[in-house]
């Protein structure tokens, strides 16, 4: 079975500033990780994803995420946050078989 | 237009009722989903589909009943909506890299 856990269910950063959000999977098998964003009354919006390739893997608006094997993570990063990124932000693991276990999200608040 | 839509985007509904939700994407992906999202659980799986005619439950599919006749059609219904179905609900597609999503169904049950 796999699990995703993020931690922090509210982030605040200043506009500028760097923006971490952590994720921390469980899976028996080499995952397939993922990254998606949703803004109010919007559906989820895939932001970058991790197929075993590349471990620091590159998305769009400039963030991106690093999978490390011995930490079981792959937190997302963005170096100067926009007031635009403001949004709730889930990560997700899947075994392969398409199927995504998401976690709880966080959400992210920029302040001006 | 191209994309995965669903409707309707809001509902109302009495408990007792049955109620459909309904998907179209127009990619003839092979597999597609239904999700809820709740504050605190994040999204859920409640059904999906690997193909028509082939569908297998998730997490949480009590209550809920699917079918896919055509590959670019996946139904969600509630045979008795219950106040513990309130939610958001998205529906998913996925061609194999990545799963795009529906605007979601925001339903009430009261």
């Amino acid at each position: 079975a796999q699990s995703v856990t993020q931690l922090g269910s509210h982030v605040s950063v200043s506009e500028g500033a760097l923006v971490l959000l952590r994720c921390n999977y469980s899976s028996s098998v080499p995952p397939y990780l993922f990254w998606y964003v949703q803004y109010p009354n919007q559906g989820l919006q895939l932001l970058l994803k991790y197929t075993s390739a590349a471990t620091l893997v590159k998305g769009i608006n400039d963030f991106e995420a690093e999978f490390k094997k011995s930490e079981t993570s792959f937190h997302l990063t963005k170096p100067s946050a926009h007031m635009s990124d403001a949004a709730e932000y889930f990560c997700a693991v899947s075994d392969g078989n398409e199927k995504l276990t998401f976690g709880t999200g966080t959400r992210l608040t920029i302040i001006p | 237009d191209a994309g995965i839509t669903q409707s309707p985007r809001y509902k109302i509904t009495e408990t007792g009722r049955q109620v459909t939700l309904m998907c179209h994407q127009t990619w003839s992906h092979s597999y597609m989903f239904w999700y809820r999202q709740d504050l605190g659980h994040g999204l859920r799986l409640i059904y999906y589909s690997a193909a028509a005619d082939i569908t297998d439950k998730g997490e949480v599919p009590d209550g809920y009943v699917v079918s896919r006749s055509k590959t670019e059609n996946f139904p969600l219904t509630l045979e008795s909506a219950t106040r513990s179905q309130t939610s958001v609900y998205f529906c998913a597609s996925s061609g194999g890299t990545e799963a795009f999503f529906g605007q979601g169904t925001r339903l009430t049950v009261v």
